[in-house]
Formats: structure tokens, sequence, C-alpha cells
């Protein structure tokens, strides 16, 4: 069971935009920043988006990140064959003192 | 460009220990926090702690304490992940990763390729 909660999986078909949510408490995403990382099969995590919506050099601008309150999303536009991939968000939680990660999304393309 | 490199496969027996290395380049490695991240077969990820290598202090994930020691040799810029007690649900995929950014505000800027740590009788 994740602190943070990601519906397990998303679709959408070439060029559509698709929303990934990730919904936390008050000692985590309430309160700190949220990253998220993306994890292509059999491979490392990569780092996609942190601070909330800063882009690591080289990640396209169709990845965008947001947060409300105890809730953040990841957006992906202009959707294409090779986002498809997990992707997960992180926090670090004031009452754990660490960081906890969503339970990752599989986003299938269509 | 920052470089993390991992130690190869593990196998262990139940009630063993294994280390685990992750040697560091092309950055100031005693600056930076290294987290330790596993993740079980079809499963997600799990931060397990995180050491500041100009501090020597680490912090370990609530689940893993007692079990988990994190430590960092500045000399060879290598940081060290030791899981001890081993039961065949601590099987997984084991990554290091580079932090950047301040305590609470921190994130994994780079990742180590991954060590699988198989453990079985």
């Amino acid at each position: 069971q994740s602190v943070l909660t990601q519906p397990p999986s998303a679709s959408g078909t070439p060029g559509q935009r698709v929303t990934i949510s990730c919904s936390g408490d008050n000692s985590n995403i309430g309160t700190n920043t949220v990253n998220w990382y993306l994890q292509l099969p059999g491979t490392a995590p990569k780092l996609l988006i942190y601070n909330i919506n800063q882009r690591p050099s080289g990640v396209p601008d169709r990845f965008s990140g947001s947060k409300s309150g105890t809730s953040a999303s990841l957006a992906i536009s202009g959707l294409q064959s090779e986002d498809e991939a997990d992707y997960y968000c992180a926090a670090w939680d004031d009452s754990l003192n660490g960081v906890v990660f969503g339970g990752g999304t599989q986003l299938t393309v269509l | 460009q920052v470089q993390l490199e991992q130690s190869g496969t593990e196998v262990k027996r139940p009630g063993s220990s294994v280390k685990v290395s992750c040697k560091t380049s092309g950055g100031t490695f005693s600056s930076f926090p290294i987290s330790w991240v596993r993740q079980a077969p079809g499963q997600g990820l799990q931060w397990m702690g995180r050491i500041i290598p100009i501090l020597d202090i680490a912090n370990y994930a609530q689940n893993f304490q007692g079990r988990v020691t994190i430590t960092a040799d500045k000399s060879t810029s290598t940081a060290y992940m030791e899981l001890s007690s081993l039961r065949s649900d601590d099987t997984a995929v084991y990554y290091c990763a580079s932090d950047r950014g301040a305590s609470a505000g921190s994130y994994s800027a780079y990742w180590g390729q991954g060590t699988l740590v198989i453990v079985s009788s």
C-alpha cells in the first residue's frame, strides 16, 4: 500500500492529452514539492518533473506538472508511442521523515 | 555528466546480508545526498533511505529501520547499502540515486543502473 495514490493505469491515442493524478495528504504533497519519474521496461527510473513543475534539461515541454492542495498531476500533451511507460510521483513526507512514492501508473498508447 | 555505477547481481540465502555499492563519477560526490530505492518484481518504487556524504549522516525509511545501513566512502566516491536478515521478499532491484535540491525539496536527479538481489534458499 503506497502512501501516495495513483491510478494503476492510463491510456490515450497518439496526439491526445493525458493526465495522471497523485493524491497524498498534508504531511507530504500538502506541504512539500512533488517529483515525477518515468520508467521504461527493464530500465532505471528517470527524473521527469521536479519541484512540482520543473523539467530537467532534455525533457520535452509536452510534459508538465501541477499541484493543488494535497494532490498533484502530470500532464502529457501530444501523446507519442514512446511515452508508453510507468510513471511515479514522489514527495517528502514530514511524518515519516522520508520519501514516499505513488504506486505507479502504467501508461498505454493505443 | 554524473554517472552512477552499481555492483553486480547478488544471490543470497535467507538470513544473510548483502552489501551493494554505487560508485559515482562526473560530479561532486560529497555535496549531494545518495538515496537508495528498491523495486520488487512487478512492483513499484520503495525508498529505503539516504546519506549526505559530506556530513556522514544517514536517515532510513521506517520500514527498514534496524535492517539497513547506508554508508559513504568519500575517498572513492562510493556509497554502500547493506541490508541484513534477508527474506525472500527482499528479492528486488536496488537502485542508488544522486539527489539534488534541499532536504524536503530534494529529488533524485541521476540513477544507477540497478542491482538485482535474489534471496533464495
